[in-house]
């Protein structure tokens, strides 16, 4: 069964830290890739999306994700974590000609000030 | 600005009662989806629908059942509530595959409803 996994569950930083949060997922076909953020009270959103193209994607709020096809994993960057940045952050994957979408176990991602 | 709402943000209910969460998108949107979202588990979808009066099951449907008998809104149904059945449920939007594809595949969520059932 297709599965995503997320292997860091919780994890913190101070600011300025720099992020990199894992995301492999276990399909050979074609993918499109996901990274979702829940901020503390607040709706699910997209933080950026991969579906063809440049491997090297650009989110918003400085976020970069990059999906390497031979690893099977679309990992999320930030150069310099903020406070504001604490959240959940969800990797999800869309297998060509599904609706389904698969989603990770989720990170929680706490800045210390 | 695209909206997705959700009927309530609490609810507490007993076993055995039967729930009725609602969901309701004004972006036009062909797909919707009702996920449970627990600690450790992520996101599993429930059910999901492609057009009106359509669904599909998706990984978790046993003890749930939708219907959506207009465009924008889509209901998940618990016929008799359990205790396993406390979560968070949240609902999504999504345009059909094929059209706009700047916005393309992007899910949006409404606020989600947490359920206790007692």
């Amino acid at each position: 069964a297709q599965s995503v996994s997320q292997h860091n569950h919780h994890v913190i930083l101070s600011e300025a830290a720099s992020l990199e949060l894992g995301c492999n997922y276990s399909y050979g076909g074609t993918v499109n890739l996901f990274w979702y953020v829940q901020y503390p009270g607040q709706h699910l959103q997209l933080l950026l999306k991969y579906f063809s193209g440049d491997p090297l994607v650009k989110g918003i709020k400085g976020f970069e994700a990059e999906f390497i096809k031979s690893k099977f994993s679309f990992n999320l960057r930030k150069p310099s974590v903020q406070w504001s940045d604490t959240a959940e952050y969800f990797c999800a994957v869309r297998t060509s000609g599904t609706y389904k979408y698969i989603f990770g176990t989720g990170t929680r991602l706490k800045v210390l000030a | 600005d695209v909206k997705v709402t959700q009927s309530s943000r609490y609810l507490v209910k007993r076993t055995g009662e039967k729930v009725f969460l609602e969901c309701v998108q004004d972006m036009d949107h062909e797909n919707m989806f009702w996920y449970r979202q627990d600690p450790g588990l992520g996101l599993r979808l429930i059910y999901f629908s492609y057009d009106v009066k359509m669904k599909e099951k998706g990984d978790i449907p046993e003890g749930y059942s939708v219907s959506r008998e207009k465009k924008e809104r889509f209901s998940l149904i618990l016929e008799s509530a359990s205790t396993n059945q406390t979560s968070m449920y949240l609902c999504a939007s999504s345009l059909a595959q094929g059209r706009l594809a700047g916005l393309l595949d992007t899910q949006y969520f409404g606020p989600g409803t947490r359920l206790t059932v007692l």
